[in-house]
């Protein structure tokens, strides 16, 4: 079955904590990316990548690392989380950039205590 | 970054009223898409708009992309339960994406 697997799928961790949530993919998607769900300001874009090893910043990168070393895997890492970093992720996959619809993860939501 | 508003951000309707949801941007849009995420789930991808003054249709769901590129909408008839959830339309700039902040649609039986 074509999907976007995100791990974990809940998530809670203390300030300063090293956290990484995966995301991977099997459709052979060259473009990926990281978004952020809050009340009130929707989905925003954290990074992006075009092909492996591109990866560009989106709207909110601030506190966030990608790679991109093989196609189908983008992880999210957040090297000291913050409580503003509280938040619904989710990873995206689509066939090439912009001119394709994305598929989405189930989602992942991230306490920072 | 390119932005695009949506209205309204909140609509209840009774069950087989229509609903329509308003997308509109400042600037001439390359293309556009809609998606719909349910209450508790994922974006889930409509449909992409190309052309200026497309009009597509998936069952009573039709979709438009006006004449000027600035604007669409989203028309459901006779809304159902199942249609419940939040509706996105996505603007771009090159690979960058942007989200509207949604039109959330609550169906009553």
């Amino acid at each position: 079955e074509a999907q976007v697997t995100q791990n974990p799928r809940y998530l809670i961790t203390v300030t300063g904590k090293k956290l990484t949530v995966t995301c991977s993919q099997n459709m052979n998607h060259e473009y990926m990316s990281w978004y952020r769900q809050d009340p009130g300001l929707g989905l925003r874009q954290i990074y992006y990548s075009m092909n492996v090893e591109v990866t560009d910043k989106g709207d909110v990168p601030e506190g966030y690392k990608v790679s991109r070393k093989e196609k189908r895997n983008f992880p999210l890492i957040l090297e000291s989380p913050s409580p503003n970093q509280t938040s619904l992720y989710f990873c995206a996959s689509s066939l090439s950039g912009a001119l394709y619809g994305y598929t989405f993860g189930s989602g992942t939501r991230l306490t920072v205590v | 970054g390119q932005q695009v508003m949506q209205i309204p951000q909140y609509q209840h309707v009774q069950e087989g009223e229509d609903f329509t949801t308003y997308c509109n941007s400042s600037t001439t849009l390359s293309n556009i898409q809609w998606y719909k995420q349910r209450p508790g789930g994922h974006p889930v991808f409509l449909i992409q708009l190309v052309k200026s003054g497309e009009v597509k249709k998936q069952k009573r769901l039709t979709f438009q992309f006006g004449e000027a590129k600035k604007n669409s909408s989203l028309h459901i008839t006779a809304t159902q339960t199942t249609d419940v959830g939040t509706y996105f339309c996505v603007s771009h700039t090159g690979n960058q994406f942007y989200f509207g902040t949604g039109t959330s649609l609550t169906v009553i039986p």
